[in-house]
Parts: structure tokens; sequence; C-alpha cells
């Protein structure tokens, strides 16, 4: 079974500051790997994914991910953090090729971007 | 519209009533996933089907919740004799086929039903 692992439950940052949120999965078979955001009072959006090839992955807004195998991460990072990504963030893993469909999420970063 | 669609947005019940969650997918996608996101935590698998078979039925906490779905369409989250415990958010996904590796296993998130279990 996998399992993610997000090593800040709560970041507070400044406008302007760079932001890098960590993300660790324990499988030892090819994975999918998701950021997920969610804005106060909205819905899970996908922020981006890695599926296969480059693994430096751009999403929306700005943010960016890298998948490193040998350190089983997919940590999310932006340069200069708005007031407006203040949200909570979720890595997900699944691994349709070994039968694992639904996404296993890690527990979630509450980002707060003050002014 | 183009999303998924869950309703009710909110329910609230009393301790020991059954309630009914009902989540419309993409049209399109054979592939539906239930979640639950109780308070301060991730989310937890429930069910996933696959068309209208649920080939991965192991996130379901108990015999008190089941599911269906009608062909590729509407799905049900059923619970019953409702628990305090049950109180959580319940999501439901779709993709366009669970069991592909790459973009048509892209899980497209709905807004949610808001469980209270008084």
């Amino acid at each position: 079974a996998q399992s993610v692992s997000q090593h800040n439950h709560h970041v507070i940052l400044s406008e302007a500051a760079s932001l890098e949120l960590g993300c660790n999965y324990s499988y030892g078979g090819t994975v999918n790997l998701f950021w997920y955001v969610q804005y106060p009072g909205q819905h899970l959006q996908l922020l981006l994914k890695y599926f296969s090839g480059d693994p430096l992955v751009k999403g929306i807004k700005g943010f960016e991910a890298e998948f490193i195998k040998s350190k089983f991460s997919f940590n999310l990072r932006k340069p200069s953090v708005q007031w407006s990504d203040t949200a909570e963030y979720f890595c997900a893993v699944n691994a349709p090729g070994a039968g694992s469909y639904q996404l296993t999420f890690g527990k979630g970063t509450k980002l707060s971007v003050i002014p | 519209g183009a999303g998924v669609s869950q309703s009710p947005s909110n329910k609230v019940t009393e301790k020991g009533k059954d309630v009914e969650l009902r989540c419309d997918p993409i049209s399109g996608h054979t592939a539906l996933y239930w979640y639950r996101q109780r308070l301060g935590q991730g989310l937890e698998f429930l069910i996933y089907f696959q068309g209208n078979s649920a080939p991965d039925k192991s996130g379901l906490p108990s015999d008190r919740f089941s599911a269906e779905r009608t062909g590729e369409s509407v799905s049900t989250l059923t619970i019953q004799r409702t628990q305090q415990e049950d109180s959580a958010v319940y999501l439901c996904a779709s993709s366009v086929d669970g069991v592909k590796r790459g973009r048509r296993n892209e899980q497209f998130f709905g807004p949610g039903t808001r469980l209270t279990v008084l």
C-alpha cells in the first residue's frame, strides 16, 4: 500500500517569499503524482501532475514540482507567492499499473500568505 | 455543466438516520471514486467504480456504508444508521479511465457534500 507524507502542517509566508512544500511517498513501483489545491470555500483543483518524462513539471499559477525518484519525493515550489495563494495543498499518488487506482493523499499543508 | 456535481451540498441529520449522497460525474468518464475528508485530515478513499462495477470497496469503513452506480453515470453513497463519527465532507471524483496510467487517469473532483450528524 502507498502512503504520502507532507512535512509541514501550516506554513506562513510573506508575499514575494519563495515556497517549497515537501511531499514524500512510499511505493516502490511506477506512480502518478499530483498536487491539488483547495482555496477557501472552493473545491479541490488540480495544480499539477506527473505521469512520466521530464521530472520537472509546471502547473498553473506559476507552480512547479520536481519528481526525484531516488528520494521518493515530489516537492512543490513557487518562486514568489501571492496573497491569493493562501489555500490548503494536498500531495497525492496512485499506481494504476499495479491495480491501485484510487489516490492516496497526504494530510495537507495550509499555506497562509501575509500581504 | 462540465464538472463533477454533487448533491446536496450540505446535509444535517440526526444520529441513527440514513442518508443518501449523490454524484454526477463528468460525461464520458468511466471511473468514479468516493472519498471522505474529516476535519483536520487528508482525504480517505472509500470506493472506486469502473463502469457500474466496484472492483475496489476496500475503503468503506463499515457495512453501514454502501454505494451504487447506474451505468457510467450517477452514483449514490448511502450511509445507514449514521453516527457522529460519520460527520465529514464526502467528495466524489471521476476520470476518463481508472485503469490507465497517464492523462486518462487524472481525477476531477466535485464540490463535496458536507455531512453533519447531530
